[in-house]
């Protein structure tokens, strides 16, 4: 059973710090691997992730996937007050039949950042 | 439209009653996926369509949960006799076509409460 491991669960810390999120997998047939960002609403997409080592950058968000440890890791860099939120990992692989796009999440990570 | 549409974004029910929720995908998005959301945890997989064809519904938790999608555009959710373990945010996601590896983008969820 695919399964998707994120950590720390929470982390508070102030503005302007630098952070890394975790995020540990198992999933049969790897295709992607998906950051999203979740404040009230909708899960907003971050970055998606197929290749080892080839690190993908927005602004001062960044991420990079090993598949051969089979981790992640959500680096921000200069905290804002505005990055609060919780932030998700998820990992989509093919199942036998090579059908089904269905996302595996993690619990999430929830970041808190103060002024 | 430009994004994930979902309706209604609050939903309040009697132990017992029957519910639907309705998900618009963006306009030519050829998968449409459900998932729930409880409390605290990530999203988990329900139920997965490619035009108008239900291709998994192995996440849907008992056979009061049911899924449409007739006409490849629209989707609805229908849950018969809710109970209170249904509490959930309800979330719709769809992405451009099966095999294209992108994204899936996010509704902003239903958020059902049964009483």
């Amino acid at each position: 059973e695919d399964k998707v491991v994120q950590s720390p669960l929470s982390l508070v810390v102030h503005e302007g710090d630098t952070v890394t999120l975790n995020c540990s997998y198992e999933v049969t047939n790897f295709r992607s691997l998906l950051w999203y960002k979740q404040e009230k609403k909708a899960p907003t997409f971050l970055f998606m992730l197929t290749s080892s080592g080839i690190e993908k950058k927005s602004g001062r968000l960044s991420s990079i996937l090993d598949k051969k440890e089979l981790f992640s890791i959500l680096n921000i860099t200069a905290t804002q007050t505005g990055d609060s939120a919780v932030y998700l990992c998820a990992v989509n692989g093919k199942d036998a039949q090579g059908g089904s796009e269905k996302l595996v999440f993690g619990k999430g990570t929830k970041l808190t950042v103060n002024p | 439209g430009a994004g994930v549409s979902q309706s209604p974004r609050y939903k309040v029910a009697k132990r017992g009653q029957d519910v639907a929720l309705r998900c618009d995908p963006i306009s030519g998005h050829v998968s449409l996926f459900w998932y729930q959301q409880a409390l605290g945890q990530g999203p988990e997989f329900l139920t997965y369509f490619q035009n108008e064809a239900q291709l998994d519904k192995s996440g849907l938790p008992s056979d009061r949960f049911f899924a449409e999608r007739p006409e490849g555009s629209v989707s609805t959710l229908k849950i018969q006799r809710t109970q209170q373990e249904d509490s959930a945010v309800y979330l719709c996601a769809s992405s451009p076509r099966y095999g294209s590896n992108q994204p899936q983008h996010f509704g902003d969820g239903t958020r059902l409460s049964i009483l």
